[in-house]
């Protein structure tokens, strides 16, 4: 399948700083570009979703960019506290048939 | 609303048992994906059916594994004949209609010993 991988399995930051998680897709087809947020013990959460044609997206604190020249996806969360501590996971679709996700990034907050 | 419901949530199986995983998809919602999570890693696409159709199953394995949506009641996926490397964290996603969107439940936790 297409593969959707991360550049930092952990990325450790101060409460109150910015957080800036990478992700990298190999798939030019792909239409829609998710971030989920999963807690230990419970299922993924929905952040955000960019779709193709767009570069930037803005939703409360969080902020997604999409880079198709290099095939790159971010996602910067404002102002991080102790609850954004979770493993963070972008995934992608070309046709909402199946979705493939990142190996996913351990986000931790120090207060 | 309730949201996604998935039952059991531990599951413990020996080898050669067979495991049902149930998922009841929240309400409205006629799509349903299945997802297998091993530890420290991300999701792997399984299946994901409509309402009496599977419409993509391209993540299934061939043989032990199948999944059905029936008109009435909640998605069922089922591992015959289970091996040690089943062991896995398996979640449900449903949505209203295909879009970016979707809702996890909570997972079953399949243990085979």
């Amino acid at each position: 399948g297409e593969s959707v991988g991360l550049h930092l399995p952990t990325l450790s930051v101060q409460e109150g700083d910015n957080s800036i998680i990478n992700c990298a897709y190999s798939n030019s087809a792909s239409d829609y570009f998710i971030w989920y947020k999963q807690e230990s013990g419970k299922g993924p959460q929905f952040i955000i979703d960019i779709r193709s044609n767009m570069d930037k997206r803005q939703g409360q604190r969080v902020t997604v960019l999409l880079n198709k020249t290099v095939k790159h996806l971010s996602l910067q969360i404002a102002a991080t506290q102790p609850g954004d501590s979770a493993v963070y996971f972008c995934a992608e679709t070309d046709n909402f048939n199946k979705f493939y996700f990142g190996s996913g990034t351990k986000l931790n907050v120090k207060p | 609303n309730a949201g996604v419901m998935q039952n059991p949530r531990h599951l413990v199986r020996r080898r050669g048992q067979e495991a049902r995983l149930r998922c009841s998809p929240m309400k409205g919602h006629s799509h349903v994906y299945w997802y297998r999570q091993l530890p420290e890693e991300g999701l792997k696409f399984m299946v994901y059916l409509q309402k009496e159709n599977i419409i993509d199953e391209s993540g299934m394995p061939k043989e032990r594994f199948s999944a059905e949506f029936p008109k009435e009641g909640p998605s069922i996926l089922r591992i015959q004949q289970v091996v040690r490397g089943d062991s896995a964290a398996y979640f449900c996603a449903s949505s209203p209609e295909r879009g970016p969107e979707a809702f996890f439940g909570q997972g079953t936790r399949l243990t085979v010993v």
